[in-house]
């Protein structure tokens, strides 16, 4: 079936530093995909989304881009702050379909 | 302000007592779903729902029912709760754009079930 994997956590990083979470998925047909934000207390927000291969979704400073001949999806950002740290889950969505597809979250410290 | 809101946000209950906890949004949108959080597992659907009196289930839709009676509710409902029903529950809403669905969350309800 369908599925989204995404590396484990925590991961922490000192401020400023070069994020990478990886986001790899599986599916039938082609999916849209999401990244999701989570801080503390709160429900998910999106964060980007790119709904086809070679598409780019950025935000907030943060970027991932539609790999096609990898299924990756994987989230960066260039230099961290302690605000960013929360929880990130990468999403699929097939077209027309009303299913989304989560991974499990990969939980983000970021240290001053 | 385009929300979606969950009540109550904190339940403590007993095995066996219905409850319900309630969903509502003010952006006329007309997909709404269900889903529960669980540590290591993400978020799985619970049910979801494409329009009024339209719902269908979710991947793990045992031991929960849904309703859809106007377009900005959608409440769960438990019967009758089990322990194994303890989690983080959250109601979403989703919009079209880009030829996608873009969800729209709650704040989530967590609920402990003894």
């Amino acid at each position: 079936g369908d599925s989204v994997t995404q590396m484990e956590g925590p991961v922490t990083l000192s401020e400023e530093a070069f994020l990478t979470i990886n986001c790899t998925y599986t599916a039938t047909g082609y999916p849209s995909l999401f990244w999701y934000v989570q801080y503390p207390g709160e429900g998910l927000q999106l964060l980007l989304k790119a709904t086809k291969a070679d598409d780019k979704g950025s935000n907030k400073g943060f970027e991932a881009t539609y790999r096609k001949e990898t299924t990756s999806f994987h989230l960066e950002k260039g230099s961290v702050q302690v605000s960013d740290s929360a929880v990130y889950f990468c999403a699929s969505r097939l077209s027309g379909g009303f299913k989304t597809i989560f991974g499990a979250g990969t939980r983000l410290f970021v240290k001053a | 302000e385009a929300q979606v809101t969950q009540n109550p946000r904190y339940l403590i209950t007993v095995t066996g007592k219905k409850l319900t906890v309630t969903c509502s949004q003010n952006m006329n949108h007309e997909y709404m779903s269900w889903y529960r959080q669980d540590p290591g597992l993400g978020l799985r659907q619970i049910y979801y729902s494409m329009n009024v009196e339209v719902t269908d289930k979710g991947d793990v839709p045992e031991g929960y029912k849904v309703s859809r009676k106007e377009k900005r509710n959608f409440p769960l409902i438990l019967e009758s709760p089990s322990p194994n029903q303890t989690s983080l529950y959250f109601c979403a809403s989703s919009f079209k754009r880009d030829n996608t669905y873009e969800q729209y969350f709650g704040p989530g309800t967590r609920l402990t079930v003894t």
